[in-house]
């Protein structure tokens, strides 16, 4: 069955130190991935997505995701955390490609300490 | 232009009520969804559709009906609330299925 997990619930990084979040992901076919950022009592936003092509693809905020075949991952990567970048982060399969029909991991929530 | 409206914003519902959460864009998306988000779940898919007249299940279906007459709107029902049920409920749009999908601002519903 298809699935997505993002094995750290919680993560705590300091006010310009780098940051990656972890997911990994299970799907027979070619995934289309997400990375999508909620801010508390709001909707999604998407900062990034792969389908195809280049592996390491750039997003909104400064975000980077490396989509790694072999270890059927896609981290989300930031050089330099902001204050504003505490939110609840995740990752995201599209099962029958692109964004009709998402399967989401259980989110990572991100703390930056000034 | 409003983007994804979800209306209501909050809504409490005694068990076994039935009610509707409202979805409308105003992109001319083809593509709704309907997700619930639960702690230490992320969000998951309950119905979709494809256009209007098109609707299918997902991952979480039991429960709800959905039905599409116009490509506006994209209504949720419940109809007979449970307090499994408690949760909140996220509306998506996008206008083909490689465009990106707008959110709502979501439903926070609590059945006692």
């Amino acid at each position: 069955a298809q699935s997505v997990t993002q094995p750290d619930i919680h993560i705590t990084v300091s006010e310009g130190a780098s940051l990656e979040l972890r997911c990994n992901y299970s799907y027979g076919a070619t995934p289309y991935l997400f990375w999508y950022v909620q801010s508390p009592g709001q909707g999604l936003q998407l900062l990034l997505k792969y389908f195809s092509g280049d592996t390491l693809v750039q997003g909104i905020k400064g975000f980077e995701a490396e989509f790694k075949r072999s270890q059927s991952s896609f981290n989300l990567r930031k050089p330099s955390v902001h204050w504003s970048d505490a939110a609840e982060y995740f990752c995201a399969v599209g099962l029958s490609g692109g964004y009709n029909k998402l399967i989401f991991g259980a989110g990572t929530r991100l703390a930056v300490h000034p | 232009n409003a983007g994804v409206t979800q209306t209501p914003k909050f809504q409490v519902l005694k068990t076994g009520q039935s009610m509707t959460l409202q979805c409308a864009q105003d992109m001319n998306h083809e593509y709704m969804s309907w997700y619930r988000q639960d702690p230490g779940m992320g969000l998951r898919l309950i119905h979709y559709s494809v256009g209007a007249g098109i609707t299918d299940q997902g991952e979480v279906p039991n429960g709800y009906n959905v039905s599409r007459s116009t490509t506006e709107d994209f209504p949720l029902r419940l109809l007979s609330a449970a307090p499994s049920q408690t949760s909140v409920y996220f509306c998506a749009s996008s206008y083909d299925r490689d465009d990106e999908a707008f959110f709502g601002q979501g439903t926070r519903l609590t059945v006692v």
